[in-house]
């Protein structure tokens, strides 16, 4: 079956712009992770999705970032004004536990590689 | 904070020898460990994952060892190839959490 899916694959925007960022979870999962992984640094968290819950938005670094989730299914992650420090790789990930306990498996996409120029 | 440390930061090895990986941590209170591996360009894939009372899982090649006690992770792998050249990254999870802290991995090449 189709895993995690996100896209673009590469961005590459000028300082300022606003960038769109997509993210297609696992059909039938409920739990929906954004992360950041800069080079040589662990995987940081961004913001958590479960079901129509309130998004956990405590990992967002400023207010430039922001996301959504529309009818429990696809993911947008918006950077608006982007930095060159925002330039990291965005990592989407999915898992089916529905009361978005520590053990529920997450399926991690491919990531999109967005550069700040 | 939690933290996790991983090492070493990398590893070259040749193809067919062991290695082994090692991860600390000080994730209170604990709740679980895995071990990912993540190719070039891809997310991570979960390899193992151990709580509290289990102190070994395999996987194939992949064996990873648990001590809650010292609160330390090893990842032995056994008879290397060169599908094994990936990052491996060991995550904590704190219990009654649902966000992991991430190692920053240990990037390893496998020679022919």
């Amino acid at each position: 079956g189709a895993g995690v899916s996100q896209s673009p694959s590469n961005k590459v925007t000028e300082k300022g712009k606003d960038v769109e960022l997509r993210c297609d979870p696992i059909s039938g999962h409920t739990a929906l992770y954004w992360y950041r992984q800069s080079l040589g640094q662990g995987l940081e968290f961004l913001i958590y999705f479960q079901g129509n819950s309130a998004p956990d938005k405590s990992g967002l670094p400023s207010d430039r970032f922001s996301a959504e989730r529309t009818g429990g299914s696809v993911s947008t992650l918006t950077i608006q004004r982007t930095q060159q420090e925002d330039s990291a790789v965005y990592l989407c990930a999915s898992s089916s536990g529905t009361r978005g306990t520590s053990t529920d498996t997450q399926y991690f996409g491919p990531g999109t590689r967005l550069t700040v120029l | 904070k939690n933290q996790v440390e991983q090492s070493p930061q990398s590893l070259i090895i040749l193809e067919g020898k062991n290695c082994t990986l090692q991860c600390n941590y000080t994730v209170s209170p604990f709740s679980n460990l895995r071990w990912y591996k993540q190719d070039t360009g891809r997310g991570p894939v979960s390899l193992t994952i151990m709580t509290f009372s289990e102190n070994t899982k395999s996987n194939g090649r992949y064996t990873a060892t648990l001590d809650a006690d010292t609160k330390q992770s090893s990842l032995h792998i056994t008879a290397s190839q060169l599908s094994d050249s990936a990052s491996y990254i060991c995550v904590v999870s704190e219990g009654g959490s649902y966000i992991p802290t991430f190692g920053r991995g240990t990037s390893l090449i496998v020679h022919p």
